[in-house]
């Protein structure tokens, strides 16, 4: 099985901190992504990542940059917190660049609160 | 997202009692993707439909995709607690490398004793 794993849980950090979310994938998936989810918006693609070193926007990049140093690990930055930015966020990854050919698999989330 | 709709928004239903969720998107799909998320965590993969008329079964729970590739039902027989969560439909809309899903606001399913 796939397994995708979030570093935190739970977070809480302050406004204007730098904070890191890092995700890792066990299954040599060329494809990583990071969401955010909140209520009555869904998820929406912040990032996302088709090779090491490479990385494309999604739709709401505003505020956070990614790194993808090594193939299984994808990272979610956020240069300076704000609480707009509390939420729950979402590391998932696939085998193929083709979707069709393979889902995502999702990491459990992490749960960011910026006080 | 507006391309992608789900209802209802949130269903409660009694165990036993069967019950389905919609998924209706505004243009043609290339692939439609459900998921299940439990309170609070990640979401976790059930189905895959890619053909129009397509109907994929796993356990209990029954997908299928019609014939314009605008709109996906999930169909639960005999409900079970275990099957209460969030489920979401993604939706495929583009063909081609490093693609990327669109998801539903998602139907929270309650079942009750």
């Amino acid at each position: 099985d796939v397994k995708v794993t979030q570093s935190s849980r739970y977070l809480v950090k302050r406004t204007g901190e730098k904070v890191f979310l890092e995700c890792v994938q066990d299954m040599d998936h060329e494809n990583m992504f990071w969401y955010r989810q909140d209520p009555g918006l869904g998820l929406r693609l912040i990032y996302f990542s088709y090779d090491v070193k490479m990385k494309e926007k999604g739709d709401i990049p505003e505020g956070y940059s990614v790194s993808r140093e090594k193939k299984e690990r994808f990272s979610l930055i956020l240069e300076s917190a704000s609480t707009n930015q509390t939420s729950m966020y979402l590391c998932a990854s696939s085998l193929f660049a083709l979707l069709g050919n393979s889902p995502l698999h999702f990491g459990n989330g992490t749960r960011l609160t910026v006080t | 997202s507006q391309e992608l709709e789900q209802s209802p928004q949130s269903l409660i239903v009694q165990e036993g009692k069967n019950l389905t969720i919609n998924c209706t998107s505004s243009k043609t799909l290339y692939g439609l993707y459900w998921y299940k998320q439990k309170y609070g965590e990640g979401l976790i993969f059930l189905m895959m439909l890619q053909k129009g008329g397509e109907e994929k079964s796993h356990e209990k729970i029954t997908a299928k995709l019609d014939e314009k590739k605008q709109q996906s039902s999930l169909h639960i027989t005999a409900s079970q607690p275990s099957h209460a969560g969030i489920y979401l439909c993604g939706a495929d809309f583009v063909t081609g490398t490093a693609s990327k899903l669109t998801f539903g606001t998602g139907t929270r399913l309650q079942v009750t004793l």
